[in-house]
């Protein structure tokens, strides 16, 4: 079946410091990416659309300058979560929807990035 | 209100039980799906569903779109189904239950 890669899975940094999250959907093009936060406990939170070679679209409460998305390619989406703090530290999941499989297009989940800000 | 309600938010079963977990949800969806996701582990969607049923193993899922309301249903359950399990629907954005987790007692 389709596979959607998450990279890294585990990420510690510093305060201050950007980090960058990857996202690729490995055997299907996907037009459309989605990223969300996990709270410990807690049901998926969507961040935002991601549509290739377009602009991301933000959830309500998710700053555009603080979570930065990036899908210039229909394999690869990326999150960079700039100037980092401890706040942030989550779990980070990416998902992808293959439109050739079904309407309204099957949805393959990444295998999540734990972020850690020191 | 939330766009997606589901129940129960906890369940404890005995190994062997049948199981369901509700969801309704107030807009207009072109599909819902139902994702899987164990302790520590990655989220799996178990099913797509845009009209009727579907079935896959021990698990079973409906929709009726008129009523607009989805369930699942876990026959002969097992410890290893213990896992949080959500709905999401596709409408012209996602909307998420807030999770059903499960645990399967041996």
């Amino acid at each position: 079946g389709a596979v959607v890669s998450q990279h890294p899975s585990r990420v510690i940094c510093k305060s201050g410091t950007s980090v960058k999250i990857e996202c690729r959907s490995l055997d299907f093009q996907a037009t459309t990416m989605f990223w969300y936060r996990q709270f410990p406990k807690k049901s998926l939170m969507l961040m935002a659309t991601s549509n290739e070679g377009s602009k991301a679209t933000y959830e309500q409460g998710v700053e555009k300058d603080k979570f930065l998305i990036n899908h210039a390619s229909l394999t690869l989406s990326t999150l960079t979560v700039t100037s980092a703090h401890p706040e942030d530290s989550s779990f980070y999941i990416c998902s992808a929807r293959d439109p050739l499989a079904g309407s309204a297009g099957e949805l393959f989940f990444g295998e999540g990035s734990r972020l850690t800000v020191l | 209100k939330n766009e997606v309600e589901q129940s129960p938010q906890n369940l404890t079963a005995q190994e062997g039980e049948f199981i369901t977990i509700n969801c309704s949800y107030s807009v207009g969806i072109s599909a819902l799906h139902w994702l899987q996701q164990h302790p520590g582990g990655g989220i799996v969607s178990l099913f797509m569903l845009s009209s009727g049923k579907k079935k896959h193993g021990r698990l079973i899922a409906t929709i009726n779109i008129q009523e607009k309301h989805s369930s699942l249903h876990i026959t002969a359950s097992h410890p290893r189904d213990s896992a949080v399990y959500t709905c999401a629907v596709i409408s012209n954005q996602f909307y998420f239950g807030t999770g059903t987790s499960l645990t399967v007692i041996p």
